[in-house]
């Protein structure tokens, strides 16, 4: 069954700390994105990637980083620079899929990161 | 001027009503535009996607694209309680296939 997976579903990090958010999909998408989303706001993009080994940042690209060596892999590191980084993390892939036949955002489950 | 705009809300209508969602957006160069529903504490589902001028119908749904006036919507006929939820405006844009978002607007439909 393709899809998005997202891990951890929830994380609590001490201030100073980095954390590292997993995004892995199985849709055979070129493309993956990482968006923020915070109570009552929209989505707002953080990284995102077209192919292997190159990425762009988006618009909050502050305080976070990203890698992409493999297709399937696209992992989020929020760093301690990140001044106020408890929100709602989304990845998404870009490409067909069966249900949608058309080149869109599919969307994992989610990380809820909460700083201590 | 923020890229996708989009009025929070909330709007309210009564079931099996007609709801009317409205998104503008400034870059012209923009080539594809998506709506997305996102239910409170879970991820964005796609409803529809809409890439040329005019209208696109799905069962209830029914996206409008007017690249000249750059605004697209969404309105959702029959509306049902189960279709309360927060509608996402999003397009894709430039060579790296940038996709933004708008805040969203809360629908509320009462029984």
């Amino acid at each position: 069954d393709g899809g998005i997976t997202q891990s951890p579903k929830y994380l609590f990090r001490k201030e100073g700390q980095n954390v590292t958010l997993s995004c892995e999909q199985n849709l055979n998408h070129d493309a993956m994105y990482w968006y923020r989303q915070d109570p009552g706001q929209g989505l707002r993009l953080i990284y995102y990637s077209q192919i292997v080994n190159d990425f762009q940042k988006g618009d909050i690209a502050e305080g976070y980083s990203v890698s992409r060596e493999k297709k399937e892999s696209f992992p989020l590191t929020v760093t301690s620079a990140q001044k106020n980084p408890t929100a709602f993390y989304l990845c998404a892939s870009k490409g067909s899929t069966p249900h949608s036949g058309a080149n869109v955002l599919t969307f994992g489950a989610g990380s809820r990161l909460t700083v201590l | 001027q923020k890229e996708v705009e989009q009025n929070s809300g909330p709007l309210s209508v009564p079931e099996g009503a007609i709801a009317s969602l409205n998104c503008t957006y400034s870059d012209r160069g923009s080539q594809s535009f998506f709506w997305y529903r996102q239910y409170s504490g879970k991820s964005p589902e796609l409803i529809m996607s809409i890439y040329s001028n005019g209208d696109k119908e799905d069962g209830r749904f029914t996206a409008q694209l007017n690249k000249a006036s750059q605004y697209v919507s969404l309105l959702i006929r029959d509306s049902q309680p189960s279709d309360s939820a927060t509608y996402l405006c999003a397009l894709l844009s430039g060579g790296y296939q940038k996709v933004t978002f708008g805040i969203g607007t809360k629908l509320q439909v009462i029984p």
